[in-house]
């Protein structure tokens, strides 16, 4: 079968620059934002989150950047690695009862040696 | 915990065959979903569930039935499959049903011939 791969954005990279994976979400009322990793065969892996009262967090090499005006947010990865090689979504979630994420399509990243 | 494990991970059906895709956790979480994820697509929510015996449909419900009976596991059923159907499919659990952060399964890739 296909991969989940085909069809989406790439960004190719080499090892060691700073990956930035943008991403534009739809909802003015999302209150909270995920961005998940995904390797090749496998399921979603949650990378760092962000609330809307926010507009930077920063984890271990990323750092997620909001931007409420625009409806824009953006992943950097510093001194991107192979193993970091894979598809990046981001997530919305739009608080109303319950917690329904709503995914972007994607970005793959591609990491050369 | 070996968290969110799927089986199987890969299933080939004919049109009109029905068959469960299991999903179970331990982490104790109250809720959990079924998302499908297609080529140059997010994923998209096909049911969920906010704890034992509540039940309700996501975007993509149609053609597929859940049930939950314990806390533990949330089987998705396809009563009579399509190739429509054909696509990867996720499983995913949260602490609770207000809490955005999804941990996900390895997925069972499913074709419909």
């Amino acid at each position: 079968g296909e991969s989940v791969g085909l069809h989406l954005p790439t960004l190719s990279v080499q090892e060691g620059d700073n990956s930035i994976i943008n991403c534009a979400y739809s909802n003015s009322a999302s209150d909270y934002f995920i961005w998940y990793k995904q390797e090749s065969g496998k399921g979603p892996q949650f990378i760092i989150d962000i609330r809307s009262n926010m507009d930077k967090r920063q984890g271990q090499r990323v750092t997620v950047l909001l931007n409420k005006t625009v409806k824009h947010l953006s992943l950097q990865i510093a001194a991107t690695q192979p193993g970091d090689s894979a598809v990046y979504f981001c997530a919305e979630n739009m608080h109303s009862g319950y917690s329904t994420l709503t995914f972007g399509k994607g970005t793959m990243l591609l990491v050369s040696p | 915990n070996a968290g969110v494990t799927q089986t199987p991970k890969f299933q080939v059906l004919k049109t009109g065959q029905s068959m469960t895709l299991q999903c179970a956790q331990d982490m104790n979480h109250e809720y959990m979903s079924w998302y499908r994820q297609d080529p140059g697509m997010g994923l998209r929510l096909i049911h969920y569930s906010v704890g034992a015996g509540i039940t309700d449909q996501g975007e993509v419900p149609n053609g597929y039935n859940v049930s939950r009976s314990t806390t533990e596991d949330f089987p998705l059923r396809l009563l009579s499959a399509a190739p429509s159907q054909t696509s990867v499919y996720f499983c995913a659990s949260s602490v609770g049903a207000g809490e955005p952060r999804k941990f996900f399964g390895p997925g069972t890739r499913l074709t419909v011939l």
